[in-house]
């Protein structure tokens, strides 16, 4: 069964501070991984995505993630951090071909001091 | 706007209670998921559907059911709560690629 793993369960960073969130994942075949955030209050909003040729991905509001297939890992990261990023983020992993379950991560709680 | 409405968005249930958290997406996705989100433990899959009539169970289906009469809705039925399903559920829809459209969540105590 495939699996995620988040290091870091609490993140406590200063605005313009440089951002990773681990991220490792456990399954044996070919995988598409997720990145998704949620704000406080709000529902989770996916910031970027992995299916496959470029393992540097791009998402939304200057996030980026590296997937690394020797490592199993998708990293999430982001030069400067904002106040504004306060939130949790989950990574998420799913075996690719047709339709597979979405397993998420327990979650990383980013809080960004001003 | 397009999007997976979720109701209520509140419900406080007496233990052994039955309830039906109702979702519907107007996306014409065919995937269709609920997840429960509790401190600590992340989101946890209870069922999903890939569509309409075929429904198939996550990691805790325990006390839950669903089904998939038409492709826009996903209702989720507690069939007698307990105080353990006290949590936020999510809905959440998708075309193939899993790339989810979750609903804004319903939080459900059970006293």
């Amino acid at each position: 069964a495939q699996s995620v793993s988040q290091h870091n369960h609490h993140v406590i960073l200063s605005e313009a501070a440089s951002l990773e969130l681990g991220c490792n994942y456990s399954y044996g075949g070919t995988v598409n991984l997720f990145w998704y955030v949620q704000y406080p209050g709000q529902h989770l909003q996916l910031l970027l995505k992995y299916f496959s040729g470029d393992p540097l991905v791009k998402g939304i509001k200057g996030f980026e993630a590296e997937f690394i297939k020797s490592k199993f890992s998708f990293n999430l990261r982001k030069p400067s951090v904002q106040w504004s990023d306060t939130a949790e983020y989950f990574c998420a992993v799913s075996n690719s071909g047709g339709y597979q379950k979405v397993t998420f991560g327990i979650g990383t709680k980013l809080q960004v001091i001003p | 706007n397009a999007g997976v409405t979720q109701t209520p968005k509140f419900q406080v249930l007496k233990t052994g209670q039955s309830m039906t958290l109702q979702c519907a997406q107007d996306m014409n996705h065919e995937y269709m998921s609920w997840y429960r989100q509790d401190p600590g433990m992340g989101l946890r899959l209870i069922h999903y559907s890939v569509g309409a009539g075929i429904t198939d169970q996550g990691e805790v289906p325990n006390g839950y059911n669903v089904s998939r009469s038409t492709t826009e809705d996903f209702p989720l039925r507690l069939l007698s709560a307990a105080p353990s399903q006290t949590s936020v559920y999510f809905c959440a829809s998708s075309t193939y690629d899993r790339r989810y459209t979750f609903g804004s969540g319903t939080r459900l105590t059970v006293v």
